[in-house]
């Protein structure tokens, strides 16, 4: 079955720090891959997305290249900002209707 | 715009007590998506819907039932409520076209006594 793995967290940053947070994932066929967003207390919220092999997402600063020889789908910030602290999760679908599979979350903190 | 409603926002129970939650998707939306999230957990998938049928099924205990109404609106119905049933519920929908992105509520947060 579908599957995502994601590195193991907390992280902690020092403002305009670069990120990398890694993901890889397994499926069948070709899945869309997702970053989704929580900030404390909040909902999901989409941060970027990627439907095919090679496709760049971005949003915020933020963005994720959908790897398929590697099956990953790493995410990067050139500078955090405090206002990034969050849990942030990897997610992949797999066609029209299906479920969302999430990662288990990192949360990441940004110092000052 | 009009973004995906979840009702109510939070909610508190005794153990063995019943609990129905609501999620309005966005509208045009035809499926809808119910999630659990336990503290600090990865959000599980429980159920979903597509066009007023179950479509798929997770991690949704027996004592656990769901159901999409013509007017494209969910309920989740918990009965015989455990203190592990505490957890925020997310509600989440898809359009028919690009079907790929989920876009979720805000959640509900129960918490069971």
């Amino acid at each position: 079955g579908n599957s995502v793995t994601q590195m193991e967290g907390p992280v902690t940053l020092s403002e305009e720090a670069f990120l990398t947070i890694n993901c890889t994932y397994t499926a069948t066929g070709y899945p869309s891959l997702f970053w989704y967003v929580q900030y404390p207390g909040e909902g999901l919220q989409l941060l970027l997305k990627a439907t095919k092999a090679d496709d760049k997402g971005s949003n915020k600063g933020f963005e994720a290249t959908y790897r398929k020889e590697t099956t990953s789908f790493h995410l990067e910030k050139g500078s955090v900002q405090v206002s990034d602290s969050a849990v942030y999760f990897c997610a992949l679908k797999s066609g029209a209707n299906s479920k969302l599979t999430f990662g288990k979350g990192i949360t990441l903190s940004v110092r000052p | 715009a009009a973004g995906v409603i979840q009702s109510p926002r939070h909610l508190i129970k005794e153990k063995r007590e019943t609990a129905t939650l609501k999620c309005y998707p966005i509208p045009r939306h035809d499926t809808v998506y119910w999630y659990q999230q336990g503290p600090g957990q990865d959000p599980q998938f429980l159920i979903s819907f597509y066009e007023k049928m179950q479509s798929d099924k997770g991690s949704i205990p027996d004592r656990f039932s769901a159901q999409q109404f013509s007017d494209y609106h969910s309920e989740l119905n918990m009965s015989s409520l455990e203190l592990g049933d505490s957890a925020l519920y997310f509600c989440a929908s898809s359009a028919p076209a690009g079907a790929n992105v989920l876009t979720f509520g805000a959640g509900s947060r129960l918490t069971v006594l």
